[in-house]
């Protein structure tokens, strides 16, 4: 069965550095999404694409976030200056269009921000 | 209150029980869906419910809607210690594509 795929699946930065969470979604999904959980807490929308655009961003998915599709097959979500409270799960999802709105969630990716 | 409230927040049965979560929400919804989480994993979606059906079962699931009460309830019947995890109701608003705004969750221990 496709699935959504995660790399790394944990990564550890200094605050201030630049981070690349990178997915590979579903290969027929047309819609990307970023998703993150803080320990404890609910799992929080950042930011959906679709057709290499934004269609639907959070307000927390402020100027330090971008997400780009460099090729057919990556999502990548880029923070480009961490900070201590960026440590959280990050969730990939996808999903195909057409009237089917089940989003289908990758493994997550646990980064940890000192 | 946030869309997407779930109660009990956790919930410790035996298995071979019944358990019932419920999810409600605050704003006019397309769908409603749940997912199940397992320590530390990713989502595991169960099940969607638009807003125009009142009941939908799969397999050990029955999932209900009310949307005047803006509510809904999971039921997983004859539960067992593999059901053991976190359960979250998301609501989404619009099309094909946009958003799901999640609940609390749901703690479920299901006692061997």
């Amino acid at each position: 069965e496709p699935e959504v795929t995660q790399t790394p699946s944990h990564q550890v930065t200094q605050m201030g550095q630049e981070v690349i969470l990178r997915c590979v979604p579903i290969s027929n999904h047309l819609y990307f999404y970023w998703y993150r959980q803080i320990l404890g807490q609910k799992v929080e929308f950042l930011v959906s694409f679709y057709n290499n655009e934004i269609s639907e961003k959070s307000e927390i998915f402020d100027d330090q976030f971008s997400v780009e599709r460099p090729d057919g097959s990556n999502f990548t979500l880029k923070i480009r200056s961490t900070k201590l409270e960026d440590s959280a799960m990050y969730f990939c999802a996808s999903s195909w269009t057409g009237g089917v709105y089940e989003q289908y969630f990758g493994p997550g990716t646990r980064l940890t921000v000192t | 209150s946030q869309q997407g409230e779930e109660d009990p927040q956790a919930l410790s049965i035996q298995e071979g029980e019944n358990a019932t979560m419920n999810c409600s929400y605050k704003t006019s919804i397309n769908n409603l869906q749940w997912y199940r989480q397992n320590s530390g994993r990713g989502l595991v979606h169960l099940i969607l419910i638009r807003s125009n059906e009142r009941e939908k079962h799969s397999g050990r699931l029955r999932v209900t809607l009310d949307t005047s009460k803006k509510s809904s309830s999971l039921l997983i019947t004859a539960s067992r210690a593999a059901d053991t995890a976190s359960y979250f109701c998301a609501t989404q608003t619009g099309a094909s594509g946009s958003r799901l705004t999640f609940g609390e969750g749901t703690q479920l221990t299901v006692n061997p």
